[in-house]
């Protein structure tokens, strides 16, 4: 089956440096999407790409989904304490997203 | 609001008592579904339904039951808990292909 692999798997950082999260996915996919989790929370939803080669800007966030549509990244450029979380991306062609294991973001004041 | 409520939010249960963890979402989505999320492995499908009485097994089906006789609500079902069905469950709901409004979730510790 379809398999959505997230690397890393935690990522400290100091605060106001950058930070980036990977999604690879073994199939092509129609879509990902991107959620966010504060500790302690739920999941809620950042983002969706949709085309080859998509590039989406959120504030201090960039999201990208690659050419052949098996890979995206997260980017967050000087990274804050509110960044805190663990962000997933994913995957889906259908009613059945493929979720990655999450990337978790410590920020270091 | 806009909302996807569960309940209830903390369960503590002992091996082979039945239960139900009731999901209802007010924003009238066709889709509903059931995640667990256990520490490393990510959110994992247990159960989704694509409209009123159409459910259908995601990644994770074995120990659960779900129903969906309205559209607004989707309870999950454990007949038999189990120790390993200690987990952190999540509810979601979608409109069609986007993005999926998840409850605030309910942690479930079988004894």
């Amino acid at each position: 089956g379809q398999q959505v692999m997230q690397i890393p798997q935690y990522q400290h950082v100091q605060e106001g440096e950058d930070f980036t999260t990977y999604c690879n996915s073994s199939t092509t996919l129609s879509n990902i999407q991107w959620y966010k989790q504060r500790p302690g929370g739920h999941p809620v939803f950042l983002i969706q790409l949709v085309k080859s080669g998509e590039v989406k800007k959120q504030k201090r966030l960039t999201f990208q989904f690659g050419e052949a549509k098996k890979n995206s990244s997260l980017h967050i450029t000087a990274t804050q304490t509110t960044d805190v979380g663990t962000y997933f991306c994913a995957g889906g062609g259908s009613y059945i997203p493929t979720f990655g294991r999450g990337t978790s973001l410590i920020v270091h004041p | 609001e806009a909302q996807v409520t569960q309940n209830p939010r903390y369960l503590i249960t002992v091996t082979g008592k039945k239960l139900t963890v009731t999901c209802s979402q007010n924003m009238n989505h066709e889709y509903m579904s059931w995640y667990r999320q256990d520490p490393g492995l990510g959110l994992r499908q247990i159960y989704y339904s694509m409209n009123v009485e159409v459910t259908d097994k995601g990644d994770v089906p074995e120990g659960y039951k779900v129903s969906r006789k309205e559209k607004r609500n989707f309870p999950l079902i454990l007949e038999s808990p189990s120790p390993n069905q200690t987990s952190l469950y999540f509810c979601a709901s979608a409109l069609s292909y986007n993005e999926q409004f998840f409850g605030p979730g309910t942690r479930l510790t079988v004894l």
